[in-house]
């Protein structure tokens, strides 16, 4: 596609609920990350992926935080039994390499009610 | 590691007139990239400009410049002639040159308000 693509845009979930969020990076771009973005904050990073390399877990606040990418290119964002602050915008941003600018979808915005 | 602060939590500015972005970061590292994002309410962070630490001239983007002062560790974003479309949250980001733990670092954001 022309840019990054994340689904859903929206997302309304019950507490203790499970949620998967996508995201589809520019077509040939290896590095991929995800950050969150609570209310009138800042970005807070996730997770970073790049090529075949383990992935860059050091960001994910807790164990039910957890993300995979399959064949290089879709990856998802789970998050199991959610929590109120939970809610927040979910930015995903890919890149060509390690070493080039990082383009940014549109985010999902989460609420845990 | 490194941190990325701004310490203009909201600036307004005329439009026409001119606003400077202040930006401050800390790390080691000699070689590094510097950006500055915009969020407009559409959440899309837009890439406004790039600077590479082992260059000495300033990046410049049209009405969009940066003063990097690397022994300072400063970056700051002027926009000329603002325009009301500049109306935005404006992000400064590191990253390190290094292939190794090469995510974006960002700063907490300043809200710009361009007034008519």
């Amino acid at each position: 596609g022309a840019g990054v693509s994340q689904s859903p845009s929206n997302k309304v979930t019950e507490k203790g609920k499970d949620v998967e969020l996508r995201c589809d990076p520019i077509s040939g771009h290896t590095a991929l990350y995800w950050y969150r973005q609570s209310l009138g904050q800042g970005l807070e990073f996730l997770i970073y992926f790049q090529g075949n390399s383990a992935p860059d877990k050091s960001g994910l606040p807790s164990d039910r935080f957890s993300a995979e990418r399959t064949g290089g290119s879709v990856s998802t964002l789970t998050i199991q039994r959610t929590q109120q602050e939970d809610s927040a915008v979910y930015l995903c941003a890919s890149s060509l390499g390690w070493a080039t600018e990082a383009f940014f979808g549109q985010g999902t915005r989460l609420t845990v009610v | 590691a490194q941190t990325v602060t701004q310490s203009q939590p909201e600036m307004s500015v005329q439009e026409a007139e001119t606003v400077t972005l202040s930006c401050t970061y800390d790390t080691s590292e000699s070689d590094y990239y510097l950006f500055w994002y915009k969020q407009p309410p559409s959440r899309q962070m837009i890439l406004v400009i790039r600077q590479e630490a082992y260059k000495q001239q300033n990046a410049t983007e049209n009405r969009f410049s940066v003063n990097f002062q690397k022994a300072a560790k400063s970056f700051s974003l002027k926009i000329s002639d603002s325009q009301l479309g500049d109306a935005a949250m404006y992000f400064c980001a590191y990253r390190s040159a290094q292939a190794a733990g090469n995510k974006l670092t960002f700063g907490g954001g300043t809200r710009v308000l361009v007034k008519p």
